[in-house]
């Protein structure tokens, strides 16, 4: 059971503008910042947003990251084939069972 | 060119013991956070253990606490996680990665087996 809640999968067709939610607590998402990680099959984490809705160089301004109140969520724009990935939130938490936590992951298909 | 490179992975009883390092290049290790990070066959990511720059300050996991150890050696750019007491669950591939407060730049991962 994980800390962060995501939906466990999520789909759209190429082109299309898809959004994946994260819901958490007042000790994690309501009190810090929420980062977004892919993972395409096979490889590492890739960090896609950070901050809540900054996003690294090299990530297309197609992702975006939004938060309100204890949820965030992401949304992809323009959905391509190669978006086809898990997608992940973590948060930083400032309960005592452990400072890092993520979202169990939605696996995102391109239809 | 930003490089972090796990090693030590490998198959161990249970109740064994195993040190994973991660070699750092491309990037001032010593200013940086670093983070162990897991993830199960076929499960979802899970936060393990973090330290800060200096080695001073250390965090875990409830799952592993009093089993896990982080430490780094800033002078070899080099992380390390001693794991003693291992489980079955604790079968996974462990990641390393850089960043503060949560993990940015991460590295490919080396497998961990806890069998009999």
């Amino acid at each position: 059971q994980s800390v962060l809640t995501q939906p466990p999968s999520a789909s759209g067709t190429p082109g299309q503008r898809v959004t994946i939610s994260c819901s958490g607590s007042s000790s994690n998402i309501g009190s810090n910042y929420v980062y977004w990680y892919q993972q395409l099959p096979g490889t590492a984490p890739k960090l896609l947003i950070y901050r809540n809705n900054q996003r690294p160089s090299g990530v297309p301004d197609r992702f975006s990251g939004s938060k309100s109140g204890t949820s965030a969520s992401l949304a992809i724009s323009g959905l391509r084939s190669e978006d086809e990935a898990d997608y992940y939130c973590a948060a930083w938490d400032d309960s005592l069972s452990g400072p890092g936590v993520f979202g169990g992951g939605t696996k995102l298909t391109v239809l | 060119e930003v490089q972090l490179v796990e090693s030590g992975g490998g198959l161990v009883q249970p109740g064994g013991s195993l040190r994973l390092s991660c070699a750092a290049s491309g990037f001032t290790f010593s200013s940086y956070w670093m983070h162990w990070v897991r993830q199960a066959p076929g499960k979802g990511l899970v936060w393990v253990s973090r330290i800060n720059s200096d080695g001073s300050s250390t965090s875990y996991a409830d799952s592993v606490k009093g089993r896990f150890t982080i430490s780094r050696d800033n002078a070899k750019n080099t992380l390390y996680l001693q794991m003693n007491s291992l489980r079955a669950e604790d079968t996974a591939v462990y990641y390393c990665a850089r960043g503060w407060p949560l993990p940015g730049y991460w590295g490919q991962g080396t497998l961990v087996t806890v069998s009999s």
